[in-house]
């Protein structure tokens, strides 16, 4: 039972170039969702899903796409880098609505675009 | 605004000595508390999460109170050890509104045992 995975664990960008993280989930949750956390700063929603076919914006959603066809996977998609999106991102599952059950976070991938 | 607010921002101590981690939160309506440890260059892991009508929780060394009148929540650890050098991160859930996932997430304590 591997958890949340994320991949790759660590990516330089340069301006403009697009990347797709990878997240994959084993525990059959509904739920997944993807944060970002800069630097002395709380974790941010980027966007979430609430099962296959389903996703919606979170906070911070613009320079950012994602999709869920299957309810294990859930890949972010950056399609124009800029320097502003230099980040640790984390995906997270959770049986419940609005994580009020436990939330399992993957190890996260950490992006710099130059 | 719903707010979740940490202190210390950092906190060194020795290793053996027991160390109290504060959270101030304003988030409104208020479902539940939840500690988070984070190892460096790891995702956050579940230490505790407690509701409104819990005001105490441990977890091995890690105990957790809850005051839902005062909105703060405190985390201590008891007799540290070198692998509890990690970030503390303070989160908390409304029960509707703050947002799609209902979370507000502090900023997190950074914690240093040394030897």
């Amino acid at each position: 039972n591997a958890g949340v995975t994320q991949t790759p664990k660590f990516r330089i960008l340069k301006i403009g170039q697009s990347m797709t993280l990878q997240c994959t989930q084993d525990m059959n949750h509904n739920y997944m969702y993807w944060y970002r956390q800069d630097p002395g700063m709380g974790l941010k929603l980027i966007y979430y899903s609430v099962g296959a076919g389903i996703t919606d914006k979170g906070e911070v959603p613009n320079g950012y796409n994602v999709s869920r066809s299957t309810t294990e996977d859930f890949p972010l998609r950056l399609e124009l880098a800029a320097p502003s999106q230099t980040s640790v991102y984390f995906c997270a599952s959770g049986l419940g609505s609005r994580l009020n059950t436990e939330a399992f976070f993957g190890q996260g991938t950490r992006l710099t675009v130059v | 605004k719903n707010q979740v607010e940490q202190s210390p921002q950092s906190l060194i101590i020795l290793e053996g000595k027991n160390c109290t981690l504060q959270c101030n939160y304003t988030v409104s309506p208020f479902s539940n508390l939840r500690w988070y440890k984070q190892d460096t260059g790891r995702g956050p892991v579940s230490l505790t999460i407690m509701t409104f009508s819990e005001n105490t929780k441990s977890n091995g060394r890690y105990t957790a109170t809850l005051d839902a009148d005062t909105k703060q929540s405190s985390l201590h650890i008891t007799a540290s050890q070198l692998s509890d050098s990690a970030s503390y991160i303070c989160v908390v859930s409304a029960s509707s509104g703050g947002g799609a996932d209902g979370l507000t997430f502090g900023k997190g304590t950074h914690l240093i045992i040394q030897p």
